[in-house]
């Protein structure tokens, strides 16, 4: 199965800063990546897919890069909303996989 | 709006049997191909299974292959797991999902990412 990294595990960023979050592919897998949004009990929310599509209905301050085995989630200009755990899933081959999530924290 | 809502969680003992349903409210729900993922109590997500929109094709995460099975009702909007031989470890929020790639009228479009997602039910496997 094909092991998705995020770094960090963990972030504290303060209201209005640019935060960038990594994910790492244990192999090549072109564009096949989303980006969800998950906050204390609730379902997680589409972000971005195709590596660097934004959903529908989604804020601009999220975007999306990479390509292979290298992706970035970039908020760039964090909101109170923003504080939450974000996940990259791949979804080039089965069994898709999900990294192993990053909490973003207010400083 | 495309609603997802899972039912049928809840206290079962390990070795045990459940199944769960997740039931659309949506128009187009035999067009999507449709997922099951889940989340262990502060864990992170953890794909489970997918069935095709027709229900032919259908896909395991090795850690339930043999135990559980995805199925599908399209004509009633219904998706399914059945959950056999249970085990303290499958203990977790199980969350049902749409899947982007849909068929319309004879063609087919790709995808692979989830929206919606319903709110999720609870799985716990203790004696």
């Amino acid at each position: 199965a094909i092991q998705l990294t995020q770094s960090p595990s963990s972030l504290s960023a303060s209201v209005g800063d640019r935060v960038t979050i990594t994910c790492r592919a244990s192999q090549g897998i072109s564009s096949a990546l989303a980006w969800y949004q998950q906050k204390p009990g609730k379902a997680p929310k589409l972000l971005i897919y195709d590596a660097s599509s934004l959903e529908s209905g989604v804020p601009s301050r999220f975007s999306g890069s990479g390509s292979g085995t290298d992706f970035t989630l970039t908020i760039s200009s964090l909101q109170p909303e923003d504080f939450a755990t974000y996940y990259c899933q791949q979804f080039n081959t089965y069994p898709y996989t999900f990294g192993q999530g990053t909490k973003l924290e207010i400083k | 709006q495309v609603q997802l809502v899972e039912s049928g969680g809840g206290v079962v003992q390990p070795g045990r049997s459940l199944r769960l349903l997740c039931a659309d409210s949506g128009f187009t729900f035999s067009s999507h191909a449709m997922h099951w993922v889940r989340q262990a109590p502060g864990k992170g997500l953890e794909w489970v299974s997918v069935i095709s929109y027709e229900g032919s094709n259908k896909n395991y995460a090795d850690s339930v292959k043999g135990r559980f099975t995805i199925s599908r009702d399209n004509s009633k909007n219904t998706l399914y797991l059945q959950m056999d031989s249970l085990r303290a470890e499958d203990t977790a929020v199980y969350y049902c999902a749409r899947d982007r790639a849909h068929c319309t009228n004879g063609v087919c479009y790709r995808g692979g990412w989830f929206d919606p997602w319903g709110q999720g039910t609870l799985v716990t496997v203790s004696s």
